[in-house]
């Protein structure tokens, strides 16, 4: 299968700063990348969708201004949460599509945050 | 609105063979995914249907029924490393992926 990367895979930071997360699909192109959240034991909740060159669709209730998503070029994706609080600690995944709408979503290994 | 069903957890021994099911209500259909998900980890994919039928890929095998919105996930010849949450997922019309909350499957010796 396709391989999508994500980078960092373990972050922890302070309270009120900034984090970036990348995420790359690297042995195809991507016109739709996926970022979702996942809480312990609980199902992945997909925060928003982003397509290459135009804004990122949001979820309902997740806002916008905090998770602030990029979508570049056909091969990477960046979803940076700003102002991070204890309660955005979460597993961050990307997920990527290739040209067809059809095709599979090819996930990332995941970046676990930890905000203390 | 739209629904995903299947079973929260399920039990089986090494060697046996387990079957998880999904049903669906969703606004159009664009095919079924199921995902494998061990904990921690984010989830790999396993297989795609989106014609009626059986799809067998090595010990894995994955069933679809449109007319009656219902898949399954054939696991063979159980290892420990099948412990997992199986995830069922289908694309409705708008090409979005609605999932199921996952099927947390327990190998036992």
């Amino acid at each position: 299968g396709a391989v999508v990367s994500q980078h960092p895979s373990r972050v922890i930071c302070k309270s009120g700063t900034s984090v970036k997360i990348e995420c790359r699909s690297l042995d195809f192109q991507a016109t739709t990348m996926f970022w979702y959240r996942q809480f312990p034991k609980q199902s992945l909740m997909l925060m928003a969708t982003s397509n290459e060159g135009s804004k990122a669709t949001y979820e309902q209730g997740v806002e916008k201004d905090k998770f602030l998503i990029n979508h570049a070029s056909l091969t990477l994706s960046t979803l940076t949460v700003t102002s991070a609080h204890p309660e955005d600690s979460s597993f961050y995944i990307c997920s990527a599509r290739g040209l067809g709408y059809q095709e599979t979503q090819y996930f990332g290994p995941g970046t676990r945050l930890l905000v203390l | 609105g739209q629904n995903i069903d299947q079973p929260t957890e399920m039990t089986a021994t090494e060697g046996a063979i387990v079957q998880i099911n999904c049903t669906y209500q969703t606004s159009g259909f664009n095919g079924l995914f199921w995902y494998q998900q061990h904990a921690g980890e984010a989830p790999t994919f396993l297989s795609y249907n989106v014609l009626d039928g059986l799809e067998e890929k090595g010990r894995f095998s994955s069933f679809l029924s449109r007319s009656k919105g219902y898949s399954y996930l054939l696991l063979k010849e159980l290892q420990m490393k099948d412990s997992a949450s199986y995830l069922c997922a289908v694309m409705d019309s708008n090409y979005q992926l609605i999932w199921g909350a996952g099927t947390k499957l327990i190998i036992k010796p």
